[in-house]
């Protein structure tokens, strides 16, 4: 079936730190590939995506690349801010599939200044 | 454009009672998609709309469940003779079925329901 696997949170970094994420997931043919990102008291946002491998999403800092060897879209950035505080989730929608999400658990960041 | 919108925001009921959550995507968007997501888990998938037509329905949609798009715009989900397990946050989300953002999905603030 289909399913995505993040590292657990909290993760605690302090400001300029780098920030990974790991996100892998299984999934049969060809998803695309998503992070989402909850800011405290909002709704979920679409941080980046990639819809095919070697593909690289990128925006507000962070990055993540696609990697169908490794079945692996891990986030990064490298230089977090306090701001960038949230929960992340990683997702995948399964190739053909009306576009439905597949989330991961999420992973919660916070960073102190 | 306001983007998602879903009422209430919030809910509280007793167990054994009927519940209505509306969802108003983006206007232009044909899908539109129920999630629902419990405390400190990822949205897990419900249901799906391709206009009025529901396309797809998870196992985790008990027969008690119940999801309409009437008019191919906003829908609604009714869950009767609630039960505690039932306590989640509900989201609605929806996107454009073709363009450059055709697979990507925005989302509403969300239905937070207690059962009591």
């Amino acid at each position: 079936g289909n399913s995505v696997t993040q590292m657990e949170g909290p993760v605690t970094l302090s400001e300029e730190a780098f920030l990974t994420i790991n996100c892998t997931y299984t999934a049969t043919g060809y998803p695309s590939l998503f992070w989402y990102v909850q800011y405290p008291g909002e709704g979920l946002q679409l941080l980046l995506k990639a819809t095919k491998a070697d593909d690289k999403g990128s925006n507000k800092g962070f990055e993540a690349t696609y990697r169908k060897e490794t079945t692996s879209f891990h986030l990064e950035k490298g230089s977090v801010q306090v701001s960038d505080s949230a929960v992340y989730f990683c997702a995948l929608t399964p190739y053909n599939q009306g576009g439905k999400l597949i989330f991961g658990q999420g992973t919660e960041l916070s960073v102190k200044p | 454009d306001t983007g998602v919108s879903q009422d209430p925001r919030h809910k509280i009921t007793k167990r054994g009672q009927n519940v209505t959550f509306r969802c108003d995507p983006i206007s232009e968007h044909n899908r539109l998609y129920w999630y629902r997501q419990t405390l400190g888990q990822g949205p897990e998938f419900l249901t799906y709309f391709q206009n009025e037509a529901q396309l797809e329905k998870s196992r985790l949609l008990s027969d008690r469940f119940s999801a309409e798009r009437p008019k191919g715009s906003f829908s609604t989900l009714e869950i009767q003779r609630t039960e505690q397990g039932d306590s989640a946050m509900y989201l609605c989300a929806s996107s454009p079925s073709r363009g450059e953002t055709y697979n990507e999905q925005f989302f509403g603030p969300g239905t937070r329901l207690t059962v009591l």
